[in-house]
């Protein structure tokens, strides 16, 4: 089946540390990839994605590598701020007309000053 | 970006009363919705996908009956719980697909029943 598998948290950073949260996935063809993130008390906002291999998805300052051999698209940023506090999910889609996307668990970040 | 509305952003209802939700595209065109429901500190488990002109198809374990799913138009889908029960108490996100295959969210309906 199609899954997508997050690292547990709640991450807790000190501001300006190094972000990494890894995400692996099982898919049943070429899926598109993607980092939704979202809020305290707000919805879910689209991060950044990427559609094939090898793809780099990039969005205020977070990126993520879909690697295709190892089956991962795990985000990082160099530097986070207090700002960045949310719940990162992790999700797929497979590229087929009027598929939802399946999601990870998701994964809380909390940064401190 | 493209941005999707739902209403109400919070309800809370009585027990056997039903809550209609509904989720709007607002400046394009929807061939497709998605109803996912959330629980706390847990990720989105998808409940159906809603096309319009067409029934609604339901994931497994969501009963069609309860959760009554109408995509009238390209741009406004409506999630009803009929005779709700505390155990319906969550918070309900849509989502909308663009031509572009790219889902967006709404803000989310959290709903409480007593």
């Amino acid at each position: 089946g199609n899954s997508v598998t997050q690292m547990e948290g709640p991450v807790t950073l000190s501001e300006e540390a190094f972000l990494t949260i890894n995400c692996t996935y099982t898919a049943t063809g070429y899926p598109s990839l993607f980092w939704y993130v979202q809020y305290p008390g707000e919805g879910l906002q689209l991060l950044l994605k990427a559609t094939k291999a090898d793809d780099k998805g990039s969005n205020k300052g977070f990126e993520a590598t879909y690697r295709k051999e190892t089956t991962s698209f795990h985000l990082e940023k160099g530097s986070v701020q207090v700002s960045d506090s949310a719940v990162y999910f992790c999700a797929l889609t497979l590229n087929q007309a009027g598929t939802a996307l399946i999601f990870g668990k998701g994964t809380t970040l909390s940064v401190s000053s | 970006g493209a941005v999707v509305s739902q209403h109400p952003s919070r309800v809370i209802c009585k027990s056997g009363t039903s809550v209609k939700i509904e989720c709007r595209s607002l400046d394009f065109q929807a061939t497709t919705m998605f109803w996912y429901r959330q629980f706390p500190k847990k990720s989105l488990m998808l409940m159906a996908t809603s096309n319009e002109g067409s029934k609604a198809t339901y994931e497994q374990g969501v009963e069609k009956d309860k959760f009554l799913i109408n995509h009238a138009s390209l741009t406004l889908s409506t999630l009803t719980v009929t005779s709700a029960h505390p155990e319906d108490s969550s918070f309900y996100i849509c989502s909308a697909k663009d031509l572009s295959e790219t889902q967006y969210f709404g803000p989310g309906t959290r709903l409480l029943v007593l």
